[in-house]
């Protein structure tokens, strides 16, 4: 069946780094790509999302690229902050299902002060 | 402000009892979901709901039932047939056409086997 593999699953980096998250995906029919940022004890919040006839997308600090032909995109967050501390999700529409996502398995990203 | 409100945050079942987990939006979003959350894992969705009075089964649906009477509530019952019920359940919703629309989530709800 459709999948979403998300890479790294735990990720350390010096307050001001750079954070890259990978997702790949398996449905050729996927056009919506959603990331979210869960808190402790909190639902997931939508950060960005990226539909599939946009290669990439910012929005200050975080972007969003897609590689339709590979089937992976991917999340950069710059400048980090210990605030971006979370768990982030990708996701990938169901190609055959029109209102459904699967989401990768997470990466639980910490900022060092 | 709207959103989506989930009840109660923590939750214990004993052994052979249904319990229920309330989720109501003030979004006006057509579409609910039911998503169930395991220690290192992603979301799975165990029901969704595009409109009033229609539901279908997600991938884990076993053990689980829900009701959509209501636009803006759709609960969720654990029946004594989930087996292992420990998780966090959260619940979403999206506008109409659901496709490629952002989810937006309540603050889950976490369920412990007493």
């Amino acid at each position: 069946g459709e999948n979403v593999e998300q890479h790294p699953s735990t990720l350390s980096v010096q307050e001001g780094d750079s954070a890259v998250i990978k997702c790949t995906y398996s449905d050729s029919a996927s056009n919506y790509f959603p990331w979210y940022k869960q808190e402790l004890g909190k639902g997931p919040q939508l950060i960005i999302d990226i539909r599939s006839n946009v290669g990439e997308k910012k929005d200050q600090r975080i972007a969003v690229t897609l590689n339709k032909t590979a089937k992976h995109f991917s999340l950069h967050i710059t400048e980090t902050q210990p605030e971006d501390s979370a768990v982030y999700f990708c996701a990938a529409s169901i190609g055959t299902s029109y209102d459904k996502v699967i989401f990768g398995p997470g990466t639980s990203l910490s900022v060092i002060p | 402000d709207g959103g989506i409100t989930q009840s109660p945050k923590y939750l214990f079942r004993k052994e052979g009892q249904n319990v229920t987990l309330s989720c109501e939006q003030n979004l006006n979003h057509d579409a609910m979901y039911w998503y169930r959350q395991d220690p290192g894992q992603g979301l799975r969705l165990i029901y969704y709901s595009q409109i009033v009075n229609d539901f279908q089964k997600g991938d884990i649906a076993e053990g689980y039932s829900v009701s959509r009477e209501k636009k803006e509530s759709f609960p969720l019952t654990v029946t004594s047939a989930q087996k292992n019920p420990t998780a966090f359940y959260l619940c979403a919703s999206s506008p109409a056409g659901g496709w490629r629309q952002p989810q937006h989530f309540g603050d889950g709800t976490r369920l412990s086997i007493l």
